[in-house]
């Protein structure tokens, strides 16, 4: 079966970085884009960014865009997350979901909350 | 990148229906027939209902249904049931790999 494991997560203060990781298994990795969306405290997801099947393609949210990199390895299942001069807005349970062939993604990890505080 | 639109809140009785509206522009959920729901219960991950505006996927109850007229989804629940009670997200595919999501209905069963 599918599974999406996050970690990575913990409190950081602003400026800093962080790097979240999602370990994939029960499916041909290699074959999906992934994505990362975030749910902050008590409001509603929020989509951050998805890289394609192969990694060549990789798009971000505004309120990302130029502090947050996403990546890939095939050869571990893996998709990362590199957030930098984090910010206390990125505070937020943070979710990788697997993208299906027909543009929604069909299933979620259990997220990883990134608390940014000083 | 701007949301699309959902009421913040429905409501309704065990065995009745509501639905859920999800207005976008002509970029995104009128441009593609690839809109989701997502229903999330408190301290859950999304799980997927809907996708591609109608289908359903293996497990999800008959119950929930979803169309689409134009900018705007809809997502039915009827035969209202106490575990319907979550919140509720669409989801539209809006070209170039990108997604943009409502901002999230919660539904309350009375």
């Amino acid at each position: 079966q599918v599974q999406l494991v996050e970690s990575g997560g913990g409190v950081v203060q602003p400026g800093r970085s962080l790097r979240l990781s999602c370990a994939a298994s029960g499916f041909s990795f290699s074959n999906y884009g992934m994505h990362w969306v975030r749910q902050a405290p008590g409001k509603g997801l929020e989509w951050v960014a998805v890289v394609s099947y192969d990694g060549s393609n990789k798009y971000y949210a505004d309120s990302v865009k130029g502090r947050f990199t996403i990546s890939r390895d095939n050869s571990k299942n893996t998709v990362y997350l590199q957030m930098n001069s984090l910010r206390v807005e990125d505070t937020a349970v943070y979710y990788c979901a697997k993208y299906s062939v027909g543009w929604y993604l069909d299933y979620w990890g259990q997220g990883t909350l990134v608390t940014v505080s000083s | 990148q701007s949301a699309l639109t959902q009421p913040r809140s429905v409501s309704g009785s065990p065995g009745q229906s509501v639905t859920i509206s999800c207005t976008g522009t002509s970029s995104d959920v009128g441009g593609y027939n690839s809109v989701s729901w997502y229903q999330q219960h408190p301290g859950k991950a999304p799980k997927l209902m809907i996708y591609d505006v109608t289908k359903r996927p293996s497990g999800v109850p008959d119950r929930f249904s979803g169309s689409k007229s134009g900018n705007t989804a809809s997502l039915t629940i009827s035969g209202l049931q106490a575990e319907d009670e979550a919140d509720y997200y669409c989801c539209s595919y809006a070209g170039s790999y990108l997604v943009v999501f409502g901002g999230g209905t919660k539904l309350t069963v009375l």
